[in-house]
């Protein structure tokens, strides 16, 4: 079974239009995060949610807004897409542990969104 | 704010000959590095990390070394297989970041391994 999942793999869209990104997690991690991989292969933070509560919100456009219904679901929705908004997107969880304080921990990534804006 | 730099962009090695990639970070309260490697067109996959009170960990063919002092770490690949072909990016975390685990990660490097 796959532990991070996205969907949908592939977006294709104009722009201006309206689109969303869902990814799950069934490893039981307490911690999501949005990354966004330019076409230079960088990778950036975007967010990060843990146990529901957003944790981590970089710069970013206010057209982008995450959602956290539960622990294991991380959406995010892009209002008024633009051109500079293609990219891969990707996913990923990791787990605090809290008793030992060890929160840096090995993040899971999702097999990315490809999003096209045309 | 916290960076990541981290060279070569691109190398080329053959097989059977030994690959390393360098990072920097610039926030000495940086405590956490891992090593991702992605293959083309998927996702990154953890390879090995290190931790601040460890000065070199090894696994098989790859191995990470951490100088704090001059805040750089490495990655080293022996003997080198096609199969290595990928890019790599190294991360750092830091506990300043408010225990968010947020990773800021290297521009990456593009490793060929030619047969």
């Amino acid at each position: 079974d796959t532990a991070v999942s996205q969907t949908p793999k592939y977006l294709v869209t104009q722009m201006g239009n309206d689109k969303s990104i869902k990814c799950e997690q069934n490893l039981g991690h307490d911690t999501m995060y949005w990354y966004k991989q330019d076409s230079k292969k960088f990778l950036k933070i975007m967010f990060s949610y843990n146990n529901k509560e957003l944790i981590i919100n970089e710069t970013v456009p206010n057209r982008f807004s995450p959602k956290s219904p539960d622990k294991a679901h991380l959406n995010l929705h892009i209002n008024s897409l633009e051109l500079g908004d293609s990219a891969v997107y990707f996913c990923a969880s990791s787990l605090w542990d809290d008793i030992k304080g060890r929160y840096n921990r090995e993040q899971f990534f999702g097999p990315g969104t490809r999003l096209t804006v045309l | 704010g916290e960076n990541v730099e981290q060279h070569p962009s691109t190398l080329s090695v053959q097989e059977g000959d030994s690959a390393v990639i360098k990072c920097t970070y610039s926030d000495s309260a940086s405590n956490y590095f891992p090593w991702y490697k992605q293959e083309l067109g998927k996702r990154p996959q953890l390879i090995i990390d290190i931790r601040s009170n460890v000065g070199e960990k090894k696994d098989q063919r790859i191995a990470v070394t951490l100088n704090k002092t001059a805040k750089h770490f490495s990655l080293h690949i022996t003997e080198t297989q096609p199969e290595d072909s990928a890019v790599y990016f190294c991360a750092a975390s830091s506990r300043a970041a408010g225990n968010t685990g947020k990773l800021i990660f290297g521009q990456g490097t593009t490793l060929q391994v030619k047969p």
